[in-house]
């Protein structure tokens, strides 16, 4: 099964800024899944999504953070208001009932808050 | 502590060898995924042990749950250079919507 493509690999932003970041859709694909690794530490679960709708999501995805599907399109992540501490790889991951319950990560977007 | 924690944090052996790594978790799973990430790269999803699984083999990857211990071991057999990698357990707690991750082998094949 293909991966998981993310775009943007790499983004610098200012503090303070906002920043989407985005999964190339692949329409068989009905969980979406965001994470994030901040340099040297261990991935953490931020937010699942499924059928359009947050499933669960973790006490790091606050009022900051938002994802959406529009339109079957893109699935995105966005960070509002970005700090320093928000500096991190972010991974897209998506399952499929094809899959189990294994779950396929992207590359993931460095994202560097300066 | 948290729910998967790996052991040992780091590991180097020689080309051939064989490489063991642990994995330990506190609470019930319904399965438990070996994950492999190259340095500042994806995860690449290795293997999937079901929670009813005692052993799973993938090429040169052995897996083995123990249910009762809350453990899986990954063992790496004859061991190359480009199997230089963080090696990661995640496990699915009571539903399937996440997993949690443990901290990770750094492992270190010197050819």
């Amino acid at each position: 099964e293909p991966e998981v493509t993310q775009t943007p690999s790499h983004q610098v932003t200012q503090m303070g800024q906002e920043v989407i970041l985005r999964c190339v859709p692949i329409s068989n694909h009905l969980y979406f899944y965001w994470y994030r690794q901040i340099l040297g530490q261990k991935v953490e679960f931020l937010v699942s999504f499924y059928n359009n709708e947050i499933s669960e999501k973790s006490e790091i995805f606050d009022d900051q953070f938002s994802v959406e599907r529009p339109d079957g399109s893109n699935f995105t992540l966005k960070i509002r208001s970005t700090k320093l501490e928000d500096s991190a790889m972010y991974f897209c991951a998506r399952a499929s009932p094809l899959s189990g319950n294994t779950i396929y990560f992207g590359e993931g977007s460095w994202l560097t808050v300066v | 502590s948290q729910q998967g924690e790996e052991d040992p944090q780091a590991l180097s052996i020689q080309e051939g060898e064989n490489a063991t790594m642990n994995c330990s978790y506190k609470t019930s799973i319904n399965n438990l995924q070996w994950y492999r990430q190259n340095s500042g790269r994806g995860l690449v999803h290795l293997i999937l042990i079901r929670s009813n699984e005692r052993e799973k083999h993938s090429g040169r990857l052995r897996v083995t749950l123990d249910t009762s211990k809350k453990s899986s071991s990954l063992l790496i057999t004859a061991s190359r250079a480009a199997d230089t990698a963080s090696y990661f357990c995640a496990t699915d707690a009571s539903r399937a919507d996440k997993l949690i991750f443990g901290t990770g082998t750094r492992l270190q094949v010197f050819p």
